[in-house]
């Protein structure tokens, strides 16, 4: 069945480093790529999204490229800050129920000033 | 405000006994779901709704029952709990298809002892 692999945290970077996530993606179709974020004690939010292949989705200085061709969705920032330390979690849809989200197991991130 | 509201946000329940989660949203979404998050696991499907009397199991059922009777409500309940349900739950809801993104609620922690 489908599935999202992503990296294992944690990640830890100083602020104002790069970030990048990785996250990549089994499906039998074209599914759309979902990044959300989860800060401590809250709920997931959606970060970005990409419906199509090329697609880029960006929000809050986070961009991910969906890639067809290497079935990835890799989430980037230029320059991280402290407040973006959580918990990222690459989704996709299930073709099947494009209303169902298959997630990741989800990234730590911890930002140190 | 807007959104998914999840009721309690904390439980301890002993082995053998039931109770139920709530979960409501006021944006008029058509799919709602019940996910659970565990360590290292990520987000498990347990029962999804795409509309009032009508729901589906997920990845991970066994031990929980649904019933959709409005579009606001979707309760879940935990028929007789066991230790291995201790997790974190979170209700999500949609706009049917066209890949809006979820609407999470803020989540419950379950511990069951």
């Amino acid at each position: 069945g489908d599935s999202v692999t992503q990296m294992e945290g944690p990640v830890t970077l100083s602020e104002e480093a790069f970030l990048t996530i990785n996250c990549t993606y089994t499906a039998t179709g074209y599914p759309s790529l979902f990044w959300y974020v989860q800060y401590p004690g809250e709920g997931l939010q959606l970060l970005l999204k990409a419906t199509k292949a090329d697609d880029k989705g960006s929000n809050k200085g986070f961009e991910a490229t969906y890639r067809k061709e290497t079935t990835s969705f890799h989430l980037e920032k230029g320059s991280v800050q402290v407040s973006d330390s959580a918990v990222y979690f690459c989704a996709l849809s299930d073709r099947s129920n494009t209303d169902k989200l298959i997630f990741g197991t989800g990234t730590r991130l911890q930002v140190f000033p | 405000n807007a959104g998914v509201t999840q009721t309690p946000k904390f439980q301890v329940l002993k082995t053998g006994q039931s109770m139920t989660l709530q979960c409501a949203q006021d944006m008029n979404h058509e799919y709602m779901s019940w996910y659970r998050q565990d360590p290292g696991m990520g987000l498990r499907l347990i029962h999804y709704s795409v509309g009032a009397g009508i729901t589906d199991q997920g990845e991970v059922p066994n031990g929980y029952n649904v019933s959709r009777s409005t579009t606001e409500d979707f309760p879940l309940r935990l028929l007789s709990a066991a230790p291995s349900q201790t997790s974190v739950y979170f209700c999500a809801s949609t706009h049917f298809g066209g890949n809006y993104g979820y609407t999470f609620g803020s989540g419950t922690r379950l511990t069951v002892v």
